[in-house]
């Protein structure tokens, strides 16, 4: 089955720029769908980060569309985030997925990844 | 801020039927897709589109809409069901956005 796995560092320093990658197993990047990153604050709701399809083609959360940047490499199956300037405020659980963006007004994320926990701290 | 709402909390007892809503103006336009999540894990997709549900999730879990409201009812609520839900969808710019999230306690 699909199974996506997180991996970056856990410590980011504030101004600095967070780096992580998203290992898809079970399934061809290139054989559909969107894939997206979001993240979730200790203790609060989620927020949707972006969106990259194997084309490229990218969908950003306005709010953060400045500072972000999503890539695919689907010769190695996976997709990546940066997101510059960070501070304290983007301390959160990252979470990826594989992200349906369908017609008729369908839209989901299925399966997640386990999540990984990144602090931005000095 | 979130352009699709969901109480707080809401609270069952064993074996009784819960309605979880997600308003939003957006939800007629768009369908919603509904989250499970337990403490310390990732969210479970448990139902989309217009009343899908994926393999593995069991059929007391069930969508529905009406207007600009969205509903997950689980009917028949056991105690693994304890957990906090969000819908999503997009909002009136098209963007994707999740719901403030609502707390079920199972009692």
């Amino acid at each position: 089955q699909v199974q996506l796995h997180e991996s970056g560092p856990g410590l980011v320093k504030p101004s600095e720029t967070l780096s992580l990658t998203c290992a898809v197993s079970g399934y061809s990047i290139s054989s559909g769908y969107y894939w997206g990153w979001i993240r979730q604050p200790p203790g609060k709701g989620l927020e949707w980060i972006g969106s990259i399809h194997h084309s490229g083609s990218t969908y950003y959360n306005p709010s953060l569309n400045s500072r972000v940047i999503i890539s695919v490499d689907t010769s190695k199956k996976q997709f990546s985030l940066n997101l510059n300037s960070v501070t304290a405020a983007d301390t959160a659980v990252y979470f990826c997925a594989r992200h349906q963006i369908g017609v008729a007004g369908v839209n989901w994320f299925d399966p997640w990844g386990q999540g990984t926990l990144v602090i931005v701290s000095s | 801020s979130s352009e699709l709402t969901q109480d707080p909390a809401v609270s069952v007892a064993l074996g009784q039927t819960v309605r979880i809503t997600c308003q939003g103006v957006s939800l007629r336009s768009y369908y919603a897709s509904w989250y499970q999540q337990k403490p310390g894990q990732a969210p479970v997709l448990v139902i989309y589109g217009k009343n899908n549900r994926p393999s593995g999730i069991p059929d007391r879990f069930s969508g529905s809409i009406s207007g600009n409201t969205a509903s997950l009812t689980i009917t028949g609520a056991q105690a693994e069901d304890e957990a906090d839900y969000y819908c999503n969808s997009r909002d009136s710019s098209g963007n994707h956005v999740f719901g403030t999230g609502t707390k079920v306690t199972v009692l």
